[in-house]
């Protein structure tokens, strides 16, 4: 059994372009989640998703922020227009909601650079 | 909404001491999860706890929900676990049943 995967594993990009995230989560999860994390703090939840249907949107997601999950399987999260404040470590994460335990099981992060 | 308070914000032990990491709660929470994040950034599920007490190998975890706090043990402590330790809750109530909120986190350092 696979864990949660993300790709790309670092991204440097310039202000104003476009990135594009990655992520697989453990197969069968229903439930994934998008969070962020700067240089000491805690992960800030996103959004989450159930199957395809995306449940919450935090209001840290701006309009410049969209993510997706066709299919309910991966799962992308684009930035538009990127500054320099969305430099952080993008994690995503998975989970069996419903069976059992809502045990979150995170990936190994994206790392976005914004120069 | 709900806060999360974590504490000692750093620890320094020698290898082989025993520690306590506390995590307060403002309200009442169906998830509870603590996790190790490396050096590297991956986040390490400890234990989903949102009441009672697990253990694991030198590490256990006890959670008292109508006290709406819970504690992470650390026994015979070793260079490795070194790295931040974060508690995070899901509300209990509410549309916000999905999602984490983590506290800022207690830095480890073992020193050999």
């Amino acid at each position: 059994d696979t864990g949660v995967s993300q790709d790309p594993r670092h991204k440097i990009t310039k202000r104003g372009q476009n990135v594009t995230f990655r992520c697989d989560p453990i197969s069968e999860h229903n439930r994934l989640y998008w969070y962020r994390q700067t240089l000491g703090q805690g992960p800030e939840f996103l959004t989450y998703f159930q199957n395809e249907a995306q449940l919450e949107k935090s209001r840290l997601l701006s309009d410049r922020f969209s993510a997706e999950r066709p299919k309910g399987s991966f799962s992308t999260l684009e930035i538009q227009r990127t500054e320099q404040g969305d430099s952080a470590m993008y994690l995503c994460a998975s989970s069996a909601h419903g069976v059992g335990t809502d045990t979150q099981y995170f990936g190994p992060g994206t790392r976005l650079t914004v120069l | 909404g709900i806060q999360v308070e974590q504490s000692p914000p750093d620890l320094i032990l020698q290898e082989g001491a025993n520690s306590t990491l506390r995590c307060n709660f403002s309200d009442s929470v169906n998830n509870l999860q603590w996790f190790h994040q490396n050096p590297w950034g991956q986040l390490i599920n400890l234990f989903y706890i949102p009441s009672g007490t697990k253990q694991n190998g030198r590490l256990s975890a006890t959670t008292v929900a109508t006290e709406r706090y819970s504690l992470l043990y650390i026994s015979s402590s070793q260079t490795t676990d070194s790295g931040v330790y974060f508690c995070a809750v899901a509300v209990a109530y509410g549309g916000s049943q999905g999602n984490l909120i983590f506290g800022k986190g207690t830095k480890l350092s073992v020193k050999p």
